[in-house]
């Protein structure tokens, strides 16, 4: 079983819509991170949560939320989704912050 | 504003051959540097990382170089493997925080 889950993995949606990217980790990490990548622009940090009652924004914050249930589960929610959001987004773990463990994506599609 | 820098968008060599991939950086407090690998439809998987304080770190057939006056640090692969086509990317942190990643550079090992 994969160590870091996304759910869904691809999603198709319309402008103005909200969505929520479901992130799950059995690693035991408290360290959480949600990325897209973009052609050409790499990864870029979205939100990281150090644990349940500590959230953090990162790079490119704006048009985002988060929510982290548990130490195991951290959502990422476009409350109204638009076109420059289509991405391919990434979740993360870690125990220090340096070594990173990412699940397998979530392509994101806003018509 | 994008700190890491993969100039490079592709490479191409030969099996047995050397790879070198390299990253330019401009922030100057960046104390960690890592290199992560990531094949079609899967995360970026972890490779191998450079703290400030040292100038080469070695992991198996891969080598890291890190230059800090001239901001640059270089992934080595030797030999180069089929296995080893994927995209790669350098990413740089601060005291293991908001992490940061270049564009990416694919590359394709021929047999």
């Amino acid at each position: 079983d994969a160590d870091v889950t996304q759910t869904p993995r691809n999603r198709i949606t319309k402008t103005g819509k909200r969505i929520m990217l479901e992130c799950s980790q059995t690693k035991g990490h408290d360290r959480m991170y949600w990325y897209r990548q973009d052609p050409g622009l790499g990864l870029r940090l979205i939100y990281y949560s150090f644990d349940v009652k500590d959230i953090n924004k990162g790079e490119i914050s704006d048009g985002y939320s988060v929510s982290r249930q548990a130490q195991a589960k951290f959502s990422l929610s476009l409350e109204s989704a638009i076109p420059n959001q289509t991405a391919l987004y990434f979740c993360a773990t870690s125990w220090t912050g340096s070594e990173q463990y990412f699940g397998p994506g979530t392509r994101l599609t806003v018509t | 504003d994008q700190q890491v820098k993969q100039n490079s968008p592709s490479l191409s060599v030969q099996e047995g051959r050397i790879s070198i991939l390299n990253c330019d950086y401009t922030n100057s407090m960046f104390d960690y540097f890592l290199w992560y690998k990531k094949y079609p439809a899967e995360g970026p998987t972890f490779l191998i990382s450079i703290s400030s304080i040292k100038d080469k770190n070695e992991d198996g057939r891969f080598t890291v170089f890190l230059n800090k006056s001239a901001k640059h640090l270089s992934l080595h692969i030797v030999p180069s493997q089929p296995g080893d086509s994927a995209v790669y990317f350098c990413a740089a942190s601060v005291g293991n925080n908001d992490m940061r990643f270049g564009a990416g550079t694919r590359l394709t090992v021929k047999p």
